[in-house]
């Protein structure tokens, strides 16, 4: 399957900063990627549908300007939690899009704590 | 409200048993399906998509779709140990579009045990 690589894989910041984590997809282009969080004993929930050079698509309830989304290229995505509060504690993970089968790879995610 | 929904279980099997997951939708529209596994405090890795009525088979797995039915399974055949983890049923509700969204049932946890 497709490799997709996220970083970094665990993160711990104070209240009030910023956390950015990249999503890169290593051996295929990816005109989109995908956005989820999960908590415990939950199940994934998209927060946002990154597209290349374009605006990302918030799902409903997402604070598009809580969670800043840019895809630069092709091959990577970033997600910017800004002003970070304890509750946005979560684990958080992205994926990325083959153009054949609509198949989406993951990457490991990036568990965040925020004190 | 796109909904999937999944025994959550657990599920347990002997070794060697069959393990059965099953799935339903809401949204009528859905094209694609997908069954992915997930290991505790990994992400998920696909197991099997499918497309169309029908079985689809891949090794020990294999995957059932009725869409009149709304209903989605797995089968995994002759169950390991390493098959415990946590099996999420996911739906593509994006018809005629490219944006491809996937939505999680919140998973079921299967334990194989020796």
């Amino acid at each position: 399957g497709a490799v997709v690589s996220q970083h970094p894989s665990w993160v711990i910041c104070k209240s009030g900063t910023s956390v950015k984590i990249e999503c890169r997809s290593l051996d295929f282009q990816a005109t989109t990627m995908f956005w989820y969080r999960q908590f415990p004993k939950q199940s994934l929930m998209l927060m946002a549908t990154s597209n290349e050079g374009s605006k990302a698509t918030y799902e409903q309830g997402v604070e598009k300007d809580k969670f800043l989304i840019n895809h630069a290229s092709l091959t990577l995505s970033t997600l910017t939690v800004t002003s970070a509060h304890p509750e946005d504690s979560s684990f958080y993970i992205c994926s990325a899009r083959t153009s054949v089968g609509n198949i989406q790879y993951f990457g490991a995610g990036t568990r965040l704590s925020v004190l | 409200q796109k909904e999937v929904e999944q025994n959550s279980g657990p599920l347990s099997v002997p070794e060697g048993a069959i393990a059965s997951l099953n799935c339903t939708y809401s949204d009528r529209v859905s094209q694609s399906f997908f069954w992915y596994r997930q290991y505790s405090g990994k992400s998920p890795e696909l197991i099997m998509s499918i497309y169309s009525n029908g079985d689809k088979e891949d090794g020990r797995f294999t995957a059932q779709l009725n869409k009149a039915s709304q209903y989605v399974s797995l089968l995994i055949r002759d169950s390991q140990p390493s098959d415990s983890a946590t099996y999420l049923c996911a739906v593509n509700i994006d018809r005629g579009s490219t944006l491809g969204r996937l939505y999680f049932g919140r998973g079921t946890q299967l334990t194989v045990w020796p």
